[in-house]
């Protein structure tokens, strides 16, 4: 059985920094492009970013570019999300996910992140 | 990276088909076959029902089903059930390896 398991979250003061931990199990880590994908309190899900396989190519969305950082360890099975300059509106549950072809395939429960002064 | 666009709700009774609507533009949902929809149940992980546009995952009851014509998808779901009652949210392959989600839709089964 495929488990994602994300860590990490907490309380974190603006313009602070925190790394999210997501780490996987029941299945081959090192052939599946990884996501984050957040969800505000009450809101919807919003896609954050993407790595390949080998961790040599990154994408992110416009509103954390620059500051969020993925990364992973396929020795270790794990993906991160480093969060630097942290702001109110970054205050969401982090759920990492498998992709399949471009389709964003299996999540993990997520990790609550939230962010105040 | 603009959101793409879902009814806040729909709603039906058991046994009836309601359909879901999301609207992109030529660069998402009518650039690719890449649209998947996935349900949502209240302080659950999204679980996706339809990928690649009209393929359903095993395991998926075949009451859910997919289309897309032009710049706008569907998500179609006859014979409801009461365990239908969820949040919708469509997402879409953009270009360039970034991803959109739709706004969400809440569906209640009457």
């Amino acid at each position: 059985e495929v488990q994602l398991v994300e860590s990490g979250g907490g309380l974190v003061q603006t313009g602070g920094s925190l790394r999210l931990s997501c780490e996987a199990s029941g299945l081959t880590f090192r052939d599946y492009w990884m996501h984050w994908v957040r969800q505000a309190p009450g809101k919807g899900l919003v896609w954050v970013s993407r790595i390949n396989s080998d961790g040599s190519s990154t994408s992110y969305a416009d509103s954390v570019k620059g500051r969020f950082t993925i990364s992973r360890d396929n020795a270790k099975n794990t993906l991160y999300l480093q969060m630097n300059s942290l702001r109110a509106e970054d205050t969401a549950v982090y759920f990492c996910a498998t992709d399949s072809k471009y389709t964003i395939l299996l999540w993990g429960q997520g990790t609550l992140v939230t962010v105040s002064s | 990276q603009s959101a793409l666009t879902q009814p806040r709700s729909v709603s039906g009774s058991p046994g009836q088909s309601v359909t879901i609507s999301c609207t992109g533009t030529t660069s998402d949902v009518g650039g690719y076959n890449y649209v998947s929809w996935y349900q949502q149940h209240p302080g659950k992980a999204p679980k996706v029902m339809i990928y690649d546009v009209i393929k359903r995952p095993s395991g998926v009851p075949d009451r859910f089903s997919g289309s897309k014509s032009g710049n706008t998808a569907s998500l179609t779901i006859s014979g409801l059930q009461a365990e239908d009652e969820a949040d919708y949210y469509c997402c879409s392959y953009e270009g360039s390896y970034t991803w959109v989600f739709g706004g969400g839709t809440k569906l209640t089964v009457l």
